[in-house]
């Protein structure tokens, strides 16, 4: 089945600098890759996705790249705030499972 | 437009006992799934239901068992409740194939 790598498990920023977080995968049938952010208390909540047949999609101040060929791809976080602040989840899906299997989550830490 | 709900938010339970956990997808979507969010160990996949069919289930054991009712609701049953049971237990619904996942707040249960 499938596997989730999710590295670093913490991330400290400045305000203003950049965040990058990034994953790999096992099942090279996996064909969708989102993002989830979830606050402290809260609920994951859908940030960013892209889908097997696309190499990059941006939205806003962040972006996500994928690399089938070497089956990891990135959440790219640009001019970090502190509202940025969360835990990230990446997570992939194959076809055949029907499910997404998630990483262990990055703690993101922005500091004013 | 209703989030995913799911009752109750917190209960405690003692060991050994049994509990249900409730969920109410977003109208329209016809897929459930069961997270399970021990701290440290990130969402941890325990069950899949689509159309009232069990699609997937997790690496769990076979005391975690749930079902999907016509309207789509969904009950995560747990019995022969452990201490490493604690956790919070979510749910999230998407349309069928999109794997778009809409998450409730959880519920967290803690197993004394």
């Amino acid at each position: 089945g499938e596997n989730v790598e999710q590295h670093p498990s913490t991330l400290s920023v400045q305000e203003g600098d950049s965040a990058v977080i990034k994953c790999t995968y096992s099942d090279s049938a996996s064909n969708y890759f989102p993002w989830y952010k979830q606050e402290l208390g809260k609920r994951p909540q859908l940030i960013i996705d892209i889908r097997s047949n696309v190499g990059e999609k941006k939205d806003q101040r962040i972006a996500v790249t994928l690399n089938k060929t070497a089956k990891h791809f990135s959440l790219h976080i640009t001019e970090t705030q502190p509202e940025d602040s969360a835990v990230y989840f990446c997570a992939a899906s194959s076809g055949s499972q029907g499910n997404l299997i998630f990483g262990k989550g990055t703690k993101l830490s922005v500091k004013p | 437009e209703a989030g995913v709900t799911q009752s109750p938010t917190h209960l405690i339970k003692t060991r050994g006992q049994q509990v249900t956990l409730r969920c109410s997808p977003i109208s329209g979507h016809t897929s459930v799934y069961w997270y399970q969010q021990a701290l440290g160990l990130g969402l941890q996949f325990l069950l899949w239901y689509d159309e009232g069919e069990e699609r997937n289930r997790g690496n769990f054991p076979p005391r975690f068992s749930g079902r999907q009712f016509p309207n789509y609701s969904s009950e995560l049953n747990v019995n022969a409740l452990e201490l490493e049971d604690s956790a919070l237990y979510l749910c999230a619904s998407s349309l069928m194939s999109t794997f778009r996942y809409t998450f409730g707040s959880g519920t967290r249960l803690t197993v004394v």
